[in-house]
């Protein structure tokens, strides 16, 4: 069973530009989230999205947008890109089904900002 | 009140010891604590998780010990392997609410020495 795929898996990329990353959940998972992993921060929840509907955000400012496509397929972006976003950007796919069911990370994509 | 406190920031551990992690949190609706191990390069991999009522869980050679009055939840891996060098997170969430969103701790940076 294939896990969780992000592309691009690096990213490098000039202030003020915009980007777009992208994650495939696991066969059958309807719950796409997504994290922002920083040295400094640590793993922060952005969003979360259930059959293409966002149900939760965290605490990151309006330039961070997500959407759930019919299929599962997720997609963050980030708009006017600032030298704080670099990051490791971690996407988790889950069916939700149950109270017990796990939640599966992908690798992430490295995004840089120069 | 969302927080996950996680010590020690970093463990040195000596091959065959046990490594103990500790974790604190405050909100009292969380109602799941995993475990995630990630080594450099990857997305975090669930090692184990337990629910509030329960106080021990045991997989291998990984154990939850759970505190719900305390508030407080631990990991320890016992005989560490050189293998177990990895960075290991806690997390919660309010999984009754039909969510991944996870809060995680800062992280520990463990290294068990051959």
């Amino acid at each position: 069973k294939a896990g969780v795929t992000q592309t691009p898996r690096y990213l490098i990329k000039t202030r003020g530009q915009q980007v777009t990353l992208s994650c495939s959940p696991i066969s059958g998972h309807r719950s796409v989230s997504w994290y922002q992993q920083t040295p400094g921060q640590g793993l922060q929840f952005l969003f979360e999205y259930f059959s293409e509907t966002q149900r939760n955000k965290g605490n990151f400012p309006g330039r961070f947008s997500g959407r759930q496509f019919s299929n599962s397929r997720s997609e963050m972006n980030v708009s006017t890109l600032e030298l704080g976003d670099s990051a490791l950007y971690l996407c988790a796919s889950g069916r939700l089904d149950s109270i017990n069911t796990e939640a599966f990370f992908g690798q992430g994509t490295r995004l840089t900002v120069v | 009140q969302q927080q996950v406190k996680q010590s020690p920031q970093s463990l040195i551990v000596q091959k065959g010891g046990i490594s103990i992690i500790n974790c604190a949190y405050e909100n009292t609706a969380f109602d799941y604590f995993p475990w995630y191990q990630q080594f450099p390069g990857k997305g975090p991999a669930l090692l184990i998780a337990i629910r509030p009522d329960v106080s021990e869980k045991k997989e291998g050679r990984f154990t939850i010990s759970f505190n719900k009055s305390a508030k407080q939840f631990s990991l320890h891996i016992m005989d560490s392997q050189p293998g177990d060098s990895a960075t290991y997170f806690c997390a919660a969430s309010i999984r009754a609410s039909g969510t991944y969103k996870y809060i995680f701790g800062t992280g520990t940076r463990l290294k068990v020495l051959a």
